[in-house]
């Protein structure tokens, strides 16, 4: 296993666009998390998913901001009408639900989301 | 709510200089602690962990006890390397719950 992979690294795109990113996890972790990190500041969390459902989501997410996991394996997040604000790198984690490897997050290297 | 408060960086220091980075925290209940590592460019990686108190976490010469009635989880290495230059977040989640909660971070310089 190659760990948490996220696409695309980098992302720019004009204020009002849609983008996606997309992470596939760890194959055998059944947990999930989406994470915002700003300059200077450390992950902020924003939604998690065991297996294919969505158990958690953040008061700070905007209904602009939608992910799934269809299958319980790789994850999408969708921002609807970019705005320079959401300009963040944009992380994915994965983890194990019970024993020794529960609650250790393993992250992807992010994706970096440019709004002009 | 749960929140954690990390030291403000950067901090740097010379090779094989002893290494503190503060972290304290705020969470009802019985926490588990965490220090993760961010190289340039790189994720998040785990440094180490704690989950009860009285617990040291250590790794690749990294310490860190977790001090319940300071409500402290400070980072230390007796001899910090170049390739220890990094960012370093403090973290925490509460039992039975399934979000973490991250520091800042606090960005270490090592020069030669």
């Amino acid at each position: 296993d190659t760990g948490v992979s996220q696409d695309p690294r980098h992302k720019i795109t004009k204020r009002g666009q849609n983008v996606t990113f997309r992470c596939d996890p760890i194959s055998e972790h059944n947990r999930l998390y989406w994470y915002r990190q700003t300059l200077g500041q450390g992950p902020e969390f924003l939604t998690y998913f065991q297996n294919e459902a969505q158990l958690e989501k953040s008061r700070l997410l905007s209904d602009r901001f939608s992910a799934e996991r269809p299958k319980g394996s790789f994850s999408t997040l969708e921002i609807q009408r970019t705005e320079q604000g959401d300009s963040a790198m944009y992380l994915c984690a994965s983890s194990l639900a019970r024993g020794t490897g529960a609650n250790v997050l393993t992250f992807g290297a992010g994706s970096r989301l440019t709004v002009l | 709510g749960d929140s954690v408060t990390q030291m403000e960086g950067p901090v740097t220091l010379s090779e094989e200089a002893f290494l503190t980075i503060n972290c304290t925290y705020t969470a009802t209940g019985y926490p588990s602690l965490f220090w993760y590592v961010q190289y340039p460019g790189e994720g998040l990686q785990l440094l180490l962990k704690a989950t009860k108190a009285d617990d040291k976490g250590s790794n690749k010469g990294f310490e860190a006890t977790y001090r319940k009635e300071t409500t402290s989880f400070h980072l230390e290495k007796g001899s910090v390397q170049v390739s220890d230059s990094a960012v370093y977040f403090c973290a925490l989640i509460r039992y039975n719950f399934n979000k973490f909660y991250f520091g800042s971070g606090t960005k270490l310089n090592v020069k030669p």
